[in-house]
């Protein structure tokens, strides 16, 4: 089955400055690849997904990238301020008639004022 | 955007006992999942959850533990039997297919105390 690694567990940015999560897949088949934030008590909130179709996608302070031939892709998060505090995980997927998510292990992003 | 809720949201349970917990969205999903998160963990899939069939399991976890019912589009509940301790956790429903995207979104979940 599929194996998702994430990388760095924990992660302390100063306010503004640029945070990076990666993950990688195991599964070639994988092509669906969401990002969701989840903050204390909360439920996960999709926040970014991208397919394998595409190699990049923003949404205003976030991008995920997708290096199919490595088998890893990754959150970047720009001008970073302290609401983006959270735990962040990353998840694949072979959205075909199964659709079950693989969620890696999570990144505790804290920024700090 | 669709509303997705679950009852309980937080239930305190002597060890022994059952535990079934609702989720409900406000329009019809093609699929509804179930999963499990420790506390500081991730998130676990513990089975599909299929309209009209039964579950699909994912390793580790047994309908005898975990038995899944699915009665139409928006309703699924997950029964936590014979609880102990170590089912301690949060527990989460996930619809996919809303307005025939395959995305996934999370209701509130439950968080269950085993005592």
């Amino acid at each position: 089955g599929e194996n998702v690694e994430q990388h760095p567990s924990t992660l302390s940015v100063q306010e503004g400055d640029s945070a990076v999560i990666k993950c990688t897949y195991s599964d070639s088949a994988s092509n669906y690849f969401p990002w969701y934030k989840q903050e204390l008590g909360k439920r996960p909130q999709l926040i970014i997904d991208i397919r394998s179709n595409v190699g990049e996608k923003k949404d205003q302070r976030i991008a995920v990238t997708l290096n199919k031939t490595a088998k890893h892709f990754s959150l970047h998060i720009t001008e970073t301020q302290p609401e983006d505090s959270a735990v962040y995980f990353c998840a694949a997927s072979d959205s075909g008639s199964a659709r079950q998510l693989t969620f890696g292990s999570g990144t505790q992003l804290t920024v700090l004022p | 955007s669709a509303v997705i809720s679950q009852k309980p949201s937080r239930d305190i349970c002597q060890r022994g006992t059952s535990l079934t917990i609702q989720c409900q969205v406000d329009s019809q999903v093609t699929m509804m999942f179930w999963y499990r998160q420790q506390p500081g963990q991730s998130l676990t899939l513990i089975a599909t959850a299929n309209q009209g069939s039964e579950a699909t399991y994912e390793s580790g976890f047994v309908i005898d533990k975990f038995p899944i019912s699915r009665p139409n589009l928006t309703f699924s509940t997950l029964t936590v039997s014979n609880m102990s301790p170590e089912d301690s956790s949060i527990y989460l429903c996930s619809v996919d297919g809303l307005a025939g995207e395959d995305t996934q979104y999370f209701g509130p979940g439950t968080r269950l105390t085993v005592l």
